[in-house]
């Protein structure tokens, strides 16, 4: 399977602050897609993030408020901006779909999140 | 909204098989049935994937009923470390060459010894 990474693992950020998430693959992958899991609760599609194209948006969520990057097929950004304490979640990558080795069709590999805390 | 119904919690007996059953009663003809796990505090794990007929792999097996409505998930013998949070998913076509999951609440095994 692939190996996803995120960068931070956590972080305690201040109200209207924004902060940028990476996430990492060991292999060229053909989609990514960046979760929000809020406290106790299931995860939440945000967006696919699309390789030299703007990202796709789940109902709810905006470019404004959460930007992503995909520079390329092995990297991705997620922003949080702006952020009040109902933005406290963690954050998840995951990725499906590879030209080499790693992460397959039908398959989709997740990264170990990070945990945001908005004060 | 997620497509797929399961009970919120479970218990089971260490060594001894666990059952976790899920209904899709609105599935379409090409969605295919996932299953993925989360166990405290990291990500989802990829459990196995179905369309129509039963499946298995090192983890566990996949019953799929003839008429796709529901399915079950067979983890042969639960361990300590099976206690996690198992999620049935209905993989949905989004557009262009997308699929997406859309998670529900899932079903909290817990594997007691």
């Amino acid at each position: 399977s692939a190996v996803i990474s995120q960068k931070p693992s956590r972080d305690i950020c201040q109200r209207g602050t924004s902060l940028t998430i990476q996430c990492q693959v060991d292999s060229q992958v053909t989609m990514m897609f960046w979760y929000r899991q809020q406290p106790g609760q299931s995860l939440t599609l945000i967006a696919t993030a699309n390789q030299g194209s703007e990202a796709t948006y789940e109902s709810g969520f905006v470019i404004d408020k959460f930007p992503i990057s995909r520079p390329n097929l092995t990297f991705s950004t997620l922003t949080v901006s702006n952020m009040s304490p109902e933005d406290s979640s963690i954050y998840l990558c995951s990725v499906e779909g590879g030209t080499s080795g790693g992460a397959r069709y039908n398959e989709q590999f997740f990264g170990p999140g990070t945990r945001l805390t908005v004060l | 909204d997620a497509k797929t119904t399961q009970p919120p919690s479970m218990d089971c007996a260490e060594g001894r098989a666990a059952n976790l059953p899920c209904n899709h009663s609105t599935i379409s003809g090409n969605e295919y049935v996932y299953w993925y796990r989360q166990i405290h505090s990291q990500g989802p794990q990829y459990i196995i994937h179905g369309l129509k007929n039963n499946e298995t792999n090192e983890m566990a097996s996949l019953i799929i009923t003839e008429d796709r409505k529901s399915s079950t998930l067979i983890l042969p013998h639960a361990t300590l470390r099976d206690t996690a949070v198992y999620y049935c998913i209905v993989r949905e076509y989004s557009g262009g060459s997308n699929y997406k999951l859309t998670f529900g609440k899932g079903t909290l095994l817990t594997v007691n010894p």
